[in-house]
């Protein structure tokens, strides 16, 4: 068990440009879930997969986010024409789907800087 | 919709003193709730979880948290701090019965811990 990993840690881009976070989460577990994190405040939830399928999605996620896990193994997390107030911590999350209640843990976080 | 209340923004204490960071939670049904902690940087770490059964329950590091329905409450507690817990803690509350798979996150209780 090595954890949940995310790619990169840290991303610094311009405004409008596009930018793509990975998501890996442990071995096994078939439910991953995507928050923001903005400073001084808890996790919010953006969406959440089961296997391959996107089963839930905050009004948080525009239409310039979207989220993919293919083959239900990873998952990415592209922001489209970035702007400014999406400056964040990106969190990672996945559980088991045996071990109810699904305790999620969590990655490292990938913090976005949008200049 | 399930909302979680840190009332206290931040707190100090001093190091070997005892702590109790309180959480109030909103949530007309059987609340599944959890205790996070988050150093500077770094992602979430569970501290402990309540489903169901004995109403305090114990975690790492020397964590236990009390479940008080009456009240709405889910406070931690630990009889001594030690320096290495100064960090960010977070509440949160699942709406499993729901079928939602999201976890709400109160906006955190930083702790300083003083020597």
């Amino acid at each position: 068990d090595t954890g949940v990993s995310q790619d990169p840690r840290h991303k610094i881009t311009k405004r409008g440009q596009n930018v793509t976070f990975r998501c890996d989460p442990i071995s096994e577990h078939n439910r991953l879930y995507w928050y923001r994190q903005t400073l001084g405040q808890g996790p919010e939830f953006l969406t959440y997969f089961q296997n391959e399928a996107q089963l839930e999605k905050s009004r948080l996620l525009s239409d310039r986010f979207s989220a993919e896990r293919p083959k239900g193994s990873f998952s990415t997390l592209e922001i489209q024409r970035t702007e400014q107030g999406d400056s964040a911590m990106y969190l990672c999350a996945s559980s088991s789907g045996t071990d109810y209640p699904y305790e999620q843990y969590f990655g490292p976080g990938t913090r976005l800087t949008v200049t | 919709a399930q909302s979680v209340t840190q009332p206290d923004i931040h707190i100090t204490v001093s190091e070997g003193a005892s702590l109790e960071l309180r959480c109030n939670y909103s949530y007309g049904a059987t609340p599944y709730l959890f205790w996070y902690v988050q150093s500077p940087g770094q992602g979430l770490q569970l501290l402990l979880k309540y489903f169901s059964g004995d109403t305090l329950v114990q975690g790492i590091k020397g964590f236990e948290a009390e479940f008080k329905r009456s009240q709405s409450s889910f406070n931690l507690r630990k009889p001594s701090v030690h320096w290495s817990d100064a960090a960010e803690y977070f509440c949160a509350v699942g709406a499993w019965d729901t079928g939602r798979r999201a976890l709400t996150f109160g906006s955190g209780t930083r702790l300083q811990v003083q020597p």
